[in-house]
């Protein structure tokens, strides 16, 4: 079983609507990190969880808010979906702060804003 | 913030050798990771340095130097299976990584 599960994994939804991105882990990381990936702009941060009282705005905030809702769930939602959120979007977990600590990424989630 | 390049694309051969560049200009260094993603799936961790010289792990190496802010990963012997977009990431103070926009490199038979 794959240890950082997105869900849904490709979604089509209509601008202004409401919807929720939702991501689980089995790898028991107390962080946790959405990005989303546009062709040639790479991964970008939008909010990062160092645990589940602990919710930080990354670089492209605007527009996204989370949900942490224990250890191993983490929620994005787009409250009022536009086209410009249209992208992959990835889920990421990491367990401290180890040297060599690395991060471990969901399958990602497609989202078309229509 | 930090400020990453990369070269959008590079081909090689079968066998050949490739060195993917990357510079960064950063406001904190903690360490440069290396991902590489096939198309449509998630990023997967191949290499990390927080020291300079070089790390090798098989057929991949990476290396870095820190006070030019410069880093390389080289891939051997490469394989049709090497063809992927490779990322280079850096570390900051806070534990949060930046992303260069990723070298897709294609191997040719």
């Amino acid at each position: 079983d794959a240890d950082v599960t997105q869900t849904p994994r490709n979604r089509i939804t209509k601008t202004g609507k409401r919807i929720m991105l939702e991501c689980s882990q089995t790898k028991g990381h107390d962080r946790m990190y959405w990005y989303r990936q546009d062709p040639g702009l790479g991964l970008r941060l939008i909010y990062y969880s160092f645990d589940v009282k602990d919710i930080n705005k990354g670089e492209i905030s605007d527009g996204y808010s989370v949900s942490r809702q224990a250890q191993a769930k983490f929620s994005l939602s787009l409250e009022s979906a536009i086209p410009n959120q249209t992208a992959l979007y990835f889920c990421a977990t990491s367990p401290g702060t180890g040297d060599q600590e690395t991060q471990y990424f969901g399958p990602g989630t497609r989202l078309l804003v229509l | 913030g930090q400020n990453i390049d990369q070269p959008t694309e590079m081909t090689a051969t079968e066998g050949a050798i490739v060195q993917i560049n990357c510079t960064y200009q950063t406001s904190g260094f903690n360490g440069l990771f290396w991902y590489q993603q096939h198309a449509g799936e998630a990023p997967t961790f191949l290499s990390y340095n927080v020291l300079d010289g070089l790390e090798e792990k098989g057929r991949f190496s990476s290396f870095l130097s820190r006070s030019k802010g410069y880093s390389y990963l080289l891939l051997k012997e490469l394989q049709m299976k090497d063809s992927a977009s490779y990322l280079c990431a850096v570390r900051d103070g806070d534990y949060k990584l930046s992303f260069g926009a990723g070298t897709t490199v294609t191997v040719r038979a």
